[in-house]
């Protein structure tokens, strides 16, 4: 089905390091939420967006909506080990009703 | 804490029988929630979205009659795995939208059930 276009797909940084991952698509979406899933557990919600251009930061992590309502960035400051986890963008929009779009993650590995 | 429980969290059964999960929203009510599938290291796969009061709507593919939907409040959603087969031993997470204002909605997960069939 459709998905969002995540990027990178895993990264493996220094702790204290700054990360930014980024999800894009070909659809206008109204919604972008941003989650992190540790092995198993079911996804956590870190930030939700709902206005296009909107930056919105969470502690150590900022995200933004996209101008073209197109596009969210995740921005992880001052990595840590519990950083560690997949992260998911997900998207909602009007022609996929109430449904959540997700992209494929992004697994983060963090060298202490 | 947790908005979305989910249970079991894991669950071992023999080949054949059932199994029901349960999904509960925990401090807001839920007319829809839905239910995915997990497969090791990939994205969230909807199975079906469960309509409380109503039949639930399912995904291409997806067999409505091996996986059994009932939302029947609206704070408890089950999946039953019926007939169980190894194939079927996966992670299945549940969600609930959590409405704000307008048609802009939060979305809440479960803790997850790992299924395994023998």
């Amino acid at each position: 089905g459709q998905q969002l276009n995540q990027s990178p797909q895993s990264m493996f940084i220094q702790e204290g390091e700054d990360v930014s991952m980024n999800c894009t698509s070909s659809s206008i979406f109204n919604t972008w939420l941003w989650y992190k899933q540790d092995p198993g557990e079911g996804p956590v919600l870190l930030i939700a967006l709902y206005k296009a251009g909107e930056l919105t930061s969470n502690g150590r992590l900022t995200a933004q909506f996209g101008i073209t309502r197109k596009d969210s960035f995740l921005n992880i400051s001052a990595s840590i080990p519990s950083d560690v986890g997949i992260y998911f963008c997900a998207g909602q929009a009007y022609i996929y009703g109430n449904k959540l779009v997700f992209g494929a993650g992004t697994i983060l590995r963090v060298k202490s | 804490g947790a908005v979305v429980s989910q249970h079991p969290s894991w669950v071992i059964c023999k080949s054949g029988t059932s199994v029901k999960i349960e999904c509960r929203s925990l401090d807001f009510q839920a007319t829809t929630m839905f239910w995915y599938r997990q497969f090791p290291k990939q994205s969230l796969m909807l199975m079906a979205t469960s309509n409380e009061g109503s039949k639930a709507t399912y995904e291409q593919g997806v067999e409505k009659d091996k996986f059994l939907i009932n939302h029947a409040s609206l704070t408890l959603s089950t999946l039953t795995v019926t007939s169980a087969h190894p194939e079927d031993s996966s992670f299945y997470i549940c969600s609930a939208p959590r409405s704000g204002t307008g048609v802009n909605t939060e979305a809440f997960f479960g803790q997850g059930t790992r299924l395994t069939v023998v």
